[in-house]
């Protein structure tokens, strides 16, 4: 089973702040996602990182894929309120193509 | 609208009685699966299917039952639930999960919240 940790757990802001989120694999990966969550409802995919090195911009948020495809990062630029959400990486890799396997989450709160 | 729909969203229940949790998807999709989510572990996949009559285990499938018998269609089924499958649970479906490297989007459900007595 390949394991994927996330960090930091908790994260609580003040609205214009930066912060990073860092999901980390114990092995390679062939992609990776991001996903968000507001509370009573679904996770909502952000992003798909595919290719080591890759970096993708979505608005005030920029995902990061490794060089080696062991880790990804997601930094928030300005936060705001609306930001406020659990943060899932999840990924997808090995010989079995029916598993997806998610972190376990990163909840944010930006305070206005 | 396209949407991953599941039933019941909250129930409580006893231990041993047995329940199903339906999920529907009305976006033709193959690929379909079934999470639960509790504090501090993130989401887990319990079954998951590539397609129609075709099932397999996830990371946590002790005590859950699956099927798919249609497309649109993965009831999680608890025969004999017990207190640790008090849980959120998140039916999810994608066009194809994996391509190669690529990885599809997968669909989430609004959760489904259970708690056995």
């Amino acid at each position: 089973t390949q394991l994927l940790e996330q960090s930091p757990q908790f994260l609580s802001i003040q609205e214009g702040e930066n912060l990073t989120v860092y999901c980390n694999s114990s092995s390679v990966f062939s992609s990776l996602q991001w996903y968000r969550q507001e509370p009573g409802e679904g996770p909502v995919l952000l992003v798909t990182v595919v290719t080591g090195g890759e970096v993708k911009k979505l608005k005030r948020l920029t995902f990061q894929f490794g060089d080696a495809r062991k880790d990804s990062s997601l930094h928030i630029t300005a936060a705001q309120p609306g930001d406020t959400g659990l943060y899932l990486c999840a990924l997808a890799g090995g010989t079995s193509y029916g598993k997806l396997t998610f972190g376990q989450g990163t909840i944010l709160t930006v305070h206005p | 609208e396209a949407q991953v729909t599941q039933n019941p969203r909250y129930l409580i229940t006893v231990t041993g009685k047995k329940l199903t949790v339906t999920c529907s998807q009305n976006m033709n999709h193959e690929y379909m699966s079934w999470y639960r989510q509790d504090p501090g572990l993130g989401l887990r996949q319990i079954y998951y299917s590539m397609n129609v009559e075709v099932t397999d285990k996830g990371d946590v499938p002790e005590g859950y039952k699956v099927s798919r018998k249609e497309k649109r269609n993965f009831p999680l089924i608890l025969e004999s639930p017990s207190p640790n499958q008090t849980s959120l649970y998140f039916c999810a479906s994608s066009t194809l999960l994996r391509t190669g490297r690529r990885t599809g989007e997968l669909f989430f459900g609004e959760g489904s919240r259970l708690t056995v007595l």
